[in-house]
Formats: C-alpha cells, structure tokens, sequence
C-alpha cells in the first residue's frame, strides 16, 4: 500500500509558466523527498524537506511541508520543456521509502 | 563519478524461465535496494540489504523471489519460474546512509516482459 498520494495525476503546462503538483501521506514522518523519473535519466532524488522544515528551495524548485496536514507541494518556476517527466514523493514508512503512483507532467514549448 | 548500474537493461523471458537481474551500486554505498514499478505506478520495496546482510525482504511477493549480495557490493535479483505479473521495471538503488529513510540513488532499470 501507499503512503504518499500525488495530486494531480497528469498536468500539462507551456514553457515558462509554473507547475505546481501536492503530496499526501497517511502517518508521521521525519523527512519527505520528491523524485523525478523521466526515461532519459531513470528515478532522480530531487529534494529532501525534514519534518521541521517548512520550506526549501533548490534552483527553480520550491518544496513545502506542513506536517498538521500531512501534505508537501512542489512548485516548478518558469518550467522547461526539459522539466518533462513524472514526479514521485516518498515518505518512509516501516522503515523504508514509500513513493506514491506520481504527477506526470508535460511541458510544453 | 559512476552512478548505479544495472543489467541487462531489458528482458524477455518466457514464462516458466528464471532470471537473473544485476546491480552495481555506488562504490562505498552500504545501502542496496530493489524495487518493483508497474506501468503507471510508483516504485514498490522489495528487499534491503546492509553491506552484505539482508536486513528485510518483506517486500519479495513470492518465495520466486530472491536476492543476495554477497561481498556486499554487487546484487543479484533472481525469479525464478516467472510468471506474467512479474512483467516490470526492476529498480536498484544505493545509499551511503545507514539509515533506509534518506536520499536513494537509483539506476536505470531493467524491463522484464514475460511472454
């Protein structure tokens, strides 16, 4: 079973504009990440948000947790065609990550 | 550097026929581990290794499934008698951390379609 749930399941956007996909998960945890899978590069850590962190920021990556509603948004800013790709969370859970089904997104030039 | 490697990258094996699937990790990461993604779905646990010890294979759907690491470096996925539902990308990934939670590299994959 799941720990994590993407929302949306598929999002389609032009270049330059923002995506914004949401995570949801079911238990505590100490840390979530989101991953990247496209089928150039294969499953890419992108970045990890600990339980006390609120927000994080890698390039044009923007990660948010808020653990009272056990959710996490990933913001993409001014999206590349080369942003592509499915988008996965994990949490831990039973003492291994949990990766949810994904956002699919399509950028388009 | 070298990232995960695996091998072969896809296979088609008839059922009834078992496989064997390779991982090489990250030179140094103590931490392997094997997933299973269907089409469409995310990456399921499989099996964890620790160097050499295989601290949980909860994950293993079948007593087909088996897995080892025994220098604690390179892996082996075997199933054996496959079946249609095994059809998948294999995921391997490896971790410096001792702690399963953290950042995981993984590899490319091996696409197994069993006819």
């Amino acid at each position: 079973s799941q720990q994590g749930e993407e929302d949306p399941q598929a999002l389609s956007i032009q270049e330059g504009e923002n995506a914004t996909m949401n995570c949801s998960y079911k238990t505590s945890i100490n840390n979530l990440q989101w991953y990247r899978q496209n089928s150039g590069r294969g499953l890419v850590h992108l970045i990890l948000i600990r339980s006390n962190e609120r927000e994080k920021h890698s390039g044009r990556l923007r990660v948010t947790l808020d653990t009272s509603k056990k959710s996490s948004s990933l913001l993409i800013t001014a999206s590349r065609a080369a942003d592509t790709a499915s988008y996965f969370c994990a949490t831990p859970r039973k003492g291994t990550l949990t990766f949810g089904k994904g956002t699919m997104l399509l950028v388009s030039p | 550097g070298a990232g995960v490697s695996q091998s072969p990258r896809y296979k088609v094996a008839k059922r009834g026929q078992d496989v064997a699937l390779r991982c090489d990790p990250i030179s140094g990461h103590v931490s392997l581990f094997w997933y299973q993604q269907a089409l469409g779905q995310g990456p399921e646990f499989l099996t964890y290794f620790q160097n050499e010890a295989q601290l949980d294979k909860s994950g293993l759907p079948s007593d087909r499934f088996f897995a080892e690491r025994p220098e604690g470096s390179v892996s082996t996925l075997k199933i054996q008698r496959t079946q249609q539902e095994d059809s998948a990308v294999y995921l391997c990934a490896s971790s410096f951390n001792r702690d399963r939670t953290y950042e995981q590299y993984f590899g490319p994959g091996t696409r197994l379609t069993v006819t």
